[in-house]
């Protein structure tokens, strides 16, 4: 079956540190792979898209890494802000079938002054 | 530039009554879909449209009806609402490949 996998448990780092997040999936073939943003009560917000031809694309203090044959995103967050203290899912899109976007189940991000 | 508008915020619900989620964006996206977020769930996708006058099932589509009769609109409709249909709904417009814009979430809870 299909599976978008993130870690379920809550990242605690220290201001300034690099954030590291995962994204895992299984039994697709996506176009392409997006991040989004989601703070409490809100709706998801757009960050980074990075298309299957990519290895790398980056984004002010973002930086996103997409490997097709380990099947794998990593999402990182340098010089972190308690600012950054938020619910961060991955997305896959596949073109044709209607260009679904199938998300993750997020990873929570704190950021600890 | 209003992007995407959701419509109610909040909503309570006997079991068994009905009820539209609307949703209108701006952007003259051709895609939108409607998701549920449950807690530890993510996103689950209920329907989605591709253009005027198409629409599919997405991950979780029982109990749920969609239309899409101009671009701008997608309602959301539940036929006969049960518990477990307690969730926050988020609607969602885009363009092909590209980002999507998502509303600010309906809160429901039926009882």
């Amino acid at each position: 079956s299909q599976k978008i996998e993130q870690n379920s448990e809550a990242l605690n780092i220290q201001e300034g540190k690099t954030a590291t997040l995962t994204c895992n999936y299984t039994n697709y073939s996506p176009a392409y792979l997006q991040w989004y943003r989601q703070d409490p009560g809100r709706g998801p917000v757009f960050l980074l898209l990075i298309r299957e031809n990519e290895k790398e694309k980056r984004k002010e203090r973002l930086k996103v890494t997409f490997d097709t044959t380990l099947k794998q995103s990593l999402f990182h967050i340098t010089a972190s802000q308690p600012a950054d203290s938020a619910t961060y899912l991955c997305a896959l899109g596949v073109t044709g079938g209607g260009n679904k976007l199938t998300f993750g189940t997020g990873t929570q991000l704190k950021v600890e002054l | 530039n209003a992007g995407v508008t959701q419509t109610p915020k909040f909503q309570v619900l006997k079991t068994g009554q009905s009820m539209t989620l609307q949703c209108a964006q701006d952007m003259n996206h051709e895609y939108m879909s409607w998701y549920r977020q449950d807690p530890g769930m993510g996103l689950r996708l209920i329907h989605y449209s591709v253009g005027a006058g198409i629409t599919d099932q997405g991950e979780v589509p029982n109990g749920y009806n969609v239309s899409r009769s101009t671009t701008e609109d997608f309602p959301l409709r539940l036929l006969s609402a049960a518990p477990s249909q307690t969730s926050v709904y988020f609607c969602a417009s885009y363009l092909r490949g590209g980002e999507a814009f998502f509303g600010q979430g309906t809160r429901l809870t039926v009882v």
